[in-house]
């Protein structure tokens, strides 16, 4: 049973352009949740997905950062004309329905880094 | 508003010494959820142990242990003969039971073993 899997692990962007990490959950999972970790610091809650649902974005930035969780494929985090202070690592964490699971666990992902130039 | 507090920014202590990690939490749940995560070097997020706010047992796994007192709002973990490899950053987290369920981490505290 594969892990959550992120894509890229490394991403290089220049200021200005899009950055999109992608996330895919563990199999049977249908809950996703991105964190950010900014450089010396601990890992902040952005967003809680369900399938085609935000159900918490009290974490994301106002401005140029969406979420989606389609019905198929993978999560998408999506930031648009980063700037420098967008450079991070980006943490994906799936977890199963409630009902499933006596107790929830979330399992994170490898994270992807984003350089922004 | 739930908070979680690592006071100890960066800890050094050489190969074979025990050490100690403290976390100090904030909820006003009394259903919650206590977590451990490594940090490596290399950058993953390793789960270590989570912790159910109505099971107050300290727990032990190898070399590890941890320390939950409710009535302090501590969740102090301890590495005995620590190792070079135990060298990371380590993050406490909280969450609660019910709910959106994200998790709340502390700042971290990063581990130095020195050989």
């Amino acid at each position: 049973n594969a892990g959550v899997m992120q894509n890229p692990r490394h991403l290089v962007r220049r200021r200005g352009q899009e950055a999109r990490l992608r996330c895919s959950p563990m199999k049977g999972h249908s809950h996703v949740y991105w964190y950010r970790q900014l450089p010396e610091e601990g890992l902040k809650f952005m967003v809680y997905l369900q399938k085609e649902n935000i159900i918490d974005e009290s974490g994301m930035p106002k401005e140029r950062f969406s979420a989606e969780f389609p019905k198929e494929g993978p999560s998408i985090l999506r930031i648009q004309q980063v700037v420098r202070g967008d450079s991070a690592a980006y943490f994906c964490a799936s977890s199963p329905p409630r009902f499933l699971a006596g107790v929830y666990e979330q399992f994170f992902g490898p994270g992807t880094r984003l350089t922004v130039l | 508003a739930q908070k979680v507090t690592q006071a100890q920014t960066e800890i050094s202590v050489v190969e074979k010494e025990d050490v100690t990690l403290d976390c100090v939490y904030e909820t006003r749940d009394t259903t919650y959820y206590l977590f451990w995560y490594k940090q490596p070097p290399s950058g993953e997020l390793v789960f270590l142990i989570r912790r159910n706010s109505f099971d107050e047992q300290n727990e032990i796994s190898g070399r590890y242990s941890w320390n939950f007192q409710k009535s302090t709002s501590s969740f102090n973990f301890t590495i005995t003969a620590s190792q070079v490899v135990d060298s990371a950053v380590y993050f406490c987290a909280l969450s609660e039971a019910i709910g959106d369920d994200k998790i709340i981490f502390g700042k971290g505290t990063r581990l130095h073993i020195l050989p």
